[in-house]
């Protein structure tokens, strides 16, 4: 099983809402991420956990709080949010960095009103 | 600067037509190139991983080449079907073990039948 699922697939929140992103994986990896995407742009890297613990974090305002509570789960909480902030939220896994596969989930499309 | 730069930045072909897409890459040091196809809405889904010992690896109608002397890589498609119509994401790695990948601002291939 190669694959990395994320619910929802779509989401609207208000900007005074607290929703939550769930990532999951069941290939042993031990390298999650999250990564912001705007419509025509390429991805951008938010947050990396490796073995549970936040390892990366791009300055991501403190409106997105990760979490990792296993190995084969990653959330993302968001609060207060700005319609700027509306983009597809992907989740990727690896079995570790470097020159390994980086498995990509679907993606969550939110929309910030 | 790291940067990974693709061109062109969109291309309209034929089916049954070859296309070749290019990334020319500053990043140094150097790990592993990578492409990906992304679907509109969807996931990345890797292509091809290189490191710089290798300078093509092919994945059925996919044959990426790499030029690491150069810091150039391409992404042939051969006989392209109305399926291939999506972008193309370049993406380096600049250190072994790195959990940071930096992403190319993507081809967006339209394949008309």
């Amino acid at each position: 099983d190669t694959e990395v699922t994320q619910t929802p697939k779509h989401l609207v929140m208000g900007m005074t809402n607290k929703k939550s992103l769930k990532c999951e994986q069941h290939m042993g990896h031990r390298a999650m991420y999250w990564y912001k995407q705007k419509a025509k742009k390429p991805p951008e890297l938010m947050f990396v956990y490796s073995y549970e613990k936040l390892s990366i974090n791009e300055s991501v305002p403190s409106r997105f709080s990760p979490e990792c509570p296993n190995s084969s789960l990653l959330n993302l909480h968001l609060h207060a949010l700005q319609p700027e902030d509306s983009a597809l939220y992907l989740c990727a896994s690896s079995q570790s960095g470097g020159a390994v596969e980086q498995y990509f989930g679907p993606g969550t499309r939110l929309t910030v009103t | 600067k790291n940067q990974v730069e693709q061109s062109p930045q969109s291309l309209i072909i034929l089916e049954g037509k070859n296309c070749t897409l290019q990334c020319n890459y500053t990043v140094s040091p150097f790990s592993n190139l990578r492409w990906y196809k992304q679907d509109t809405g969807r996931g990345p889904v890797s292509l091809t991983i290189m490191t710089f010992s290798e300078n093509t690896k092919s994945n059925g109608r996919y044959t990426a080449t790499l030029d690491a002397d150069t810091k150039q890589s391409s992404l042939h498609i051969t006989a392209s079907q109305l399926s291939d119509s999506a972008s193309y994401i370049c993406v380096v790695s600049g250190s072994s073990g790195t959990y940071k990948y930096i992403f190319g601002t993507g081809t967006r291939l339209k394949v008309l039948a």
